[in-house]
């Protein structure tokens, strides 16, 4: 199985600030990643697929980038409305997997 | 809209079985797969298998092998994961989600409270 990892495990920031969350995987994944956010309580939400592209509806402050083993994920101006849990999720191979996700919060 | 719209929470003992029902509406359903990922009380996202809604193949995470069953219903544009011998640490929500190669909708989720 690919293992994926992810840092931090969690942050805090504050409103207008850069956060960048990595996520790594065990074996070459080209650019089979995507990123999910969820908030307390709810389901988690695509934000990004395929490593870089962003879904439909998500806003543009949210970016991805990477490819083989190593990818970022960005929010370039970190919002009230960003606290949640981030998780990457391969799905190079079955069985698909998620990392453990980054628990973001407001400083 | 694309809908995904799960059955309620369950309550069950140790050893007993549980369905999970997820009706999809909104788009062509025979055109994506259904993925079920379950959710620990703060814990992270847990695939546990996915189904072809096109011909019924399904591929189970190996921790659930001789337990899952995953099954369609394309008339009803239903999906549905039946997980069996219950043990405390399967009390979990679980969700559907659409899968073409990302899971871009997901179900409102299911509690599931394995109890004695």
């Amino acid at each position: 199985d690919i293992q994926m990892t992810q840092s931090p495990s969690s942050l805090s920031a504050s409103v207008g600030d850069r956060v960048t969350i990595t996520c790594q995987a065990s074996q070459d994944i080209s650019f089979y990643l995507n990123w999910y956010q969820q908030k307390p309580g709810k389901a988690p939400e695509l934000l990004i697929y395929d490593a870089s592209k962003l879904e439909m509806g998500v806003p543009s402050r949210f970016s991805g980038s990477g490819s083989g083993t190593r990818f970022t994920f960005t929010i370039s101006s970190l919002q009230p409305e960003d606290v949640a849990t981030y998780y990457c999720q391969q799905y190079e191979n079955l069985p698909r997997t998620f990392g453990p996700g980054t628990k973001l919060d407001i400083k | 809209q694309v809908q995904l719209l799960q059955s309620g929470a369950e309550v069950k003992e140790p050893g007993a079985s549980v369905m999970v029902s997820c009706k999809t509406s909104g788009y062509i359903f025979t055109k994506y797969s259904v993925t079920w990922v379950r959710q620990a009380p703060g814990q992270g996202l847990e695939w546990m298998g996915y189904i072809s809604t096109y011909n019924n193949n399904a591929n189970y995470a190996q921790q659930f092998q001789g337990r899952v069953t995953m099954t369609t219903d394309a008339s009803t544009s239903t999906a549905y994961m039946y997980l069996s011998s219950l043990r405390s640490d399967d009390t979990a929500v679980y969700y559907c989600a659409r899968e073409g190669s990302r899971f871009d909708k997901w179900g409102q989720g299911t509690l599931v409270s394995v109890t004695s």
